[in-house]
């Protein structure tokens, strides 16, 4: 059973940056897209962006372009999902999820959440 | 971008009863990238349908999906207290829906 185990809770001053890593357990991490997600308090997900661990590549949706970096490392099943020029408003928990393309692109499995605090 | 808006906001129900949730898609959503989720308190969102109406691995068959091009329906044939919950539906592993709360009446 695939497992995506993420880093514990961070809490940032406004204009610092975070990196949160998501590992994958198993030997399936280049098999499968990874989607990031965040959720605020009381809010929808928001989607993120996405990154393929077999070859780097990612997209990262327009509200967070020139701020956010996906990236991996193979050698021990982990992705990044490193986010600068940190505001309250990014107040939120971070999900890092398994894209299924069998499911039409769905997200079949999800990490446990790392919850970033912006605070001064 | 693609605007995929749910009613109601809030699902008032008792258990046993028969749950219709909608997601009105801005233009239209190939079924097959359109998905729901379950997710309760302190929890990530669980994958529920995918392809519209197929059921993920282990979700019992009271789920249903359906709907096609702008219309999407996910119902909950009879509530079980497990199943109070909030529910999104998302298209091409993307956009959310703003989700609809099944509480209990």
């Amino acid at each position: 059973q695939v497992q995506l185990v993420q880093s514990g809770a961070e809490v940032k001053k406004p204009g610092a940056s975070v990196k949160v890593s998501c590992k994958a357990s198993g030997n399936t991490f280049t098999s499968y897209d990874i989607n990031w997600v965040r959720q605020a308090a009381g809010q929808g997900p928001e989607w993120m962006g996405w990154m393929s661990p077999n070859s780097g590549k990612t997209e990262y949706a327009q509200e967070f372009q020139g701020r956010v970096t996906m990236t991996r490392n193979t050698s021990i099943s982990t992705a990044y999902m490193e986010l600068n020029s940190l505001r309250s408003e990014d107040t939120a928990v971070y999900y890092c999820a398994r894209i299924s393309r069998a499911a039409g692109h769905a997200m079949d499995v999800w990490g446990q959440g790392t919850t970033v605090t912006v605070s001064s | 971008e693609i605007v995929l808006t749910q009613s109601p906001g809030t699902l008032s129900l008792s258990p046993g009863e028969r749950a219709t949730l909608s997601c009105r898609a801005s233009q239209t959503v190939t079924s097959t990238y359109l998905a729901w989720y379950q997710q309760k308190p302190g929890q990530p969102p669980r994958l529920l349908i995918y392809g519209a109406s197929s059921r993920a691995t282990g979700v019992p068959d009271r789920f249903s999906g359906s709907g096609s091009g702008t219309g999407f329906t996910l119902t909950i044939g009879r509530l079980e207290p497990e199943d109070f919950a909030v529910y999104y539906c998302q298209q091409y592993g993307r956009t959310f829906g703003q989700g609809t709360k099944v509480e209990i009446k």
